[in-house]
């Protein structure tokens, strides 16, 4: 079992719909949790980071944690054509957050 | 400002030959890191540079991998005797030691 799994999809939602993305993960030690985006043939920059459980908002994007259950979530609202890219989950242990494991991504298109 | 730069952005080599893929940070950035990004697999963490501390290069995959960092600036990695499984996009990474990673676009190394 790899310590990060992420569905690859691909997925694909009309304009305005709600997008739900998810990881689970296997390392208790994780303590630093991030979602990064990538455009095709661009490097990944980072949307947003969560340090340990909860919720986080920015603007249409909500970052979820849930340590208990070793499960994070990344959901947008009202979505749009040019949130079409791969989504990746990312972690990091406390004191090596510098080394972070990637889940695979998932591709989602929203279609216009 | 300047991003990442990464040279070359693709490179096609044949089996056995060395390859040498250069990474220019962004300035001020003290801390670089090397990824790579296979089909199907996700990011995997290479190595890490911190300042002038000794580099974390415990993801290297084989000794046919190496990476250096002159000047506390540029980077280079550097592949040994190439081999198919090597076929991948070498991402680097730049940041402040912070959560946030600054990527590059990459280089897509095709081995033949």
């Amino acid at each position: 079992q790899k310590e990060v799994e992420q569905d690859p999809g691909p997925l694909s939602v009309p304009e305005g719909a709600i997008v739900s993305l998810n990881c689970t993960y296997s390392n208790s030690a994780f303590q630093y949790f991030m979602w990064y985006r990538q455009y095709s043939r661009k490097g990944p920059e980072l949307l947003m980071y969560t340090y340990s459980s909860g919720n986080k908002e920015d603007g249409r994007f909500t970052a979820q944690v849930d340590k208990s259950s070793k499960y994070i979530s990344l959901f947008i609202r009202d979505s749009q054509p040019s949130d079409s890219a791969t989504y990746l989950c990312a972690m990091s242990e406390r004191g090596s957050n510098y080394k972070l494991t990637f889940g695979k991504g998932t591709l989602l298109t929203v279609n216009p | 400002g300047a991003g990442v730069s990464q040279s070359p952005s693709n490179k096609v080599t044949e089996k056995g030959k060395d390859v040498e893929l250069r990474c220019d940070p962004i300035s001020g950035h003290t801390a670089l890191y090397w990824y790579r990004q296979s089909l199907g697999q996700g990011l995997e963490f290479l190595i890490y540079f911190q300042g002038n501390s000794a580099p974390d290069k415990s993801g290297l995959p084989s000794d046919r991998f190496s990476a250096e960092r002159t000047g506390g600036s540029v980077s280079t990695l550097t592949i040994q005797r190439t081999q198919q499984e090597d076929s991948a996009v070498y991402l680097c990474a730049s940041s402040t030691g912070g959560i946030e990673l600054f990527f590059g676009e990459g280089s897509r190394l095709t081995v033949l």
